[in-house]
């Protein structure tokens, strides 16, 4: 099973709004990772925020992170149409071997 | 170059062939995994080299798969016998604490 449930599945909003996803995660973590990906291409990593920290801001990405109920948000501001792609959260698991992805969410911006 | 290079980025092939990937990690980061990826999933683990050493492996890894990272640089993943099922985007990251992916290489099993 996936370590991070991402949340909405699917999320689909004017250029110009604000994009908000979840993500949720089972096990204790050192460190959650916010990774993006265009169709059909690698992922790319946007952001890490450590387990002492409870809110990162990379440009126009903001990160919080929620150790108490195993969540964090990502939340991109004055979204663009190349945001379009889907966005994954991952931790690193089996005693810190082993980076485990959620489902993601598929993030659509129109113009 | 500083990324993660993996090749071929495409690779077509007839059922029960063998292909062999190729993944060249960032050069100081000893961490490397491989993760497999079918359409609308995230990545799935299927394996994880610390220096060359093989620590895990997914169930996932049937023994029609291979992987190996001599000298603990590059890694290969080999799948033998090819099957339809087979057909994914294989993809590679290597890590000191942030894992930085490689652009996948798409297998298609005609």
């Amino acid at each position: 099973s996936q370590q991070g449930e991402e949340d909405p599945q699917a999320l689909s909003i004017q250029e110009g709004e604000n994009a908000t996803m979840n993500c949720s995660y089972k096990t204790s973590i050192n460190n959650l990772q916010w990774y993006r990906q265009n169709s059909g291409r690698g992922l790319v990593h946007l952001i890490l925020i450590r387990s002492n920290e409870r809110e990162k801001h990379s440009g126009r990405l903001r990160v919080t992170l929620d150790t108490s109920k195993k969540s964090s948000s990502l939340l991109i501001t004055a979204s663009r149409a190349a945001d379009t792609a889907s966005y994954f959260c991952a931790t690193f698991t089996g005693g810190g071997n082993k980076l485990t992805f959620g489902t993601g969410t598929q993030l659509k911006v129109e113009l | 170059d500083t990324g993660v290079s993996q090749n071929p980025r495409h690779k077509i092939t007839k059922r029960g062939q063998n292909v062999t990937f190729r993944c060249d990690p960032i050069s100081e980061h000893n961490r490397l995994y491989w993760y497999r990826q079918t359409l609308g999933q995230g990545p799935e683990f299927l394996t994880y080299f610390q220096n060359e050493a093989q620590l895990e492996k997914s169930r996932l890894l049937s023994d029609r798969f291979s992987a190996e990272r001599p000298k603990g640089s590059f890694s290969t993943l080999e799948i033998q016998r090819t099957e339809q099922g087979d057909s994914a985007m294989y993809l590679c990251a290597s890590s000191l604490s942030e894992a930085f992916f490689g652009q996948g290489t798409r297998l298609t099993v005609v």
